[in-house]
């Protein structure tokens, strides 16, 4: 089954604990990206990567960082977590000409930072 | 850099009635437009897409959506909605040729009242 594959669907850590959440897609997907989703604000783009060692900020990519060695996995990472990175995060990939069908989205991870 | 206007932040409607949901876009060239949905506790699903030829787009579960160029208008309508389609809905635009990179509206929240 096509799908992104996000890990762990909910986390609560404290300040400064350095954490990673995973996403993987198994359909071979060039483009992925990294999105925050918070009440009132929608979708926000944190980074994105067109493509295995490219990647780029989005709109809000302070406190995060994201790395491309493979095609498949974009984990995105939080050295130092804080209590406004509080929020719902969805990874998303897309084909490369897919920008035109639309990205897959992963279920999300719920993160919470105390 | 181009920007998704959802002007309806919350919609409430009773069972049956129809439904329109706003979007404008603002961006100069050719853009791929979509509206996803966000059912409660999951992640985002494209409910429809917009590339080019008929304005008028069909999507599942009964939606639909107009492209009006000039109008940079891509809304979502529904002629009798149901409980089931309570969720979040966000719109989106890609230009074309661009980075393939989405662009979120801030997201309406629907409720339909039974």
């Amino acid at each position: 089954e096509a799908q992104v594959t996000q890990n762990p669907r909910y986390l609560i850590t404290v300040t400064g604990k350095k954490l990673t959440v995973t996403c993987s897609q198994n359909m071979n997907h060039e483009y992925m990206s990294w999105y925050r989703q918070d009440p009132g604000l929608g979708l926000r783009q944190i980074y994105y990567s067109m493509n295995v060692e490219v990647t780029d900020k989005g709109d809000v990519p302070e406190g995060y960082k994201v790395s491309r060695k493979e095609k498949r996995n974009f984990p995105l990472i939080l050295e130092s977590p804080s209590p406004n990175q509080t929020s719902l995060y969805f990874c998303a990939s897309s084909s490369q000409r897919g920008g035109g069908y639309g990205y897959t989205f992963g279920s999300g991870t719920r993160l919470t930072v105390v | 850099a181009q920007s998704v206007s959802q002007h309806n932040h919350h919609v409430i409607l009773s069972e049956a009635a129809s439904l329109e949901l706003g979007c404008n876009y603002s961006y100069g060239g050719t853009v791929n437009l979509f509206w996803y949905v966000q059912y409660p506790g999951q992640h985002l699903q494209l409910l429809l897409k917009y590339f080019s030829g008929d304005p008028l787009v069909k999507g599942i579960k009964g939606f639909e959506a107009e492209f009006i160029k000039s109008k940079f208008s891509f809304n979502l309508r529904k002629p009798s909605v149901q409980w089931s389609d309570t969720a979040e809905y966000f719109c989106a635009v890609i230009p074309s040729g661009g980075s393939y990179i989405p662009t979120f509206g801030r997201g309406t929240s629907l409720i339909v009242h039974p």
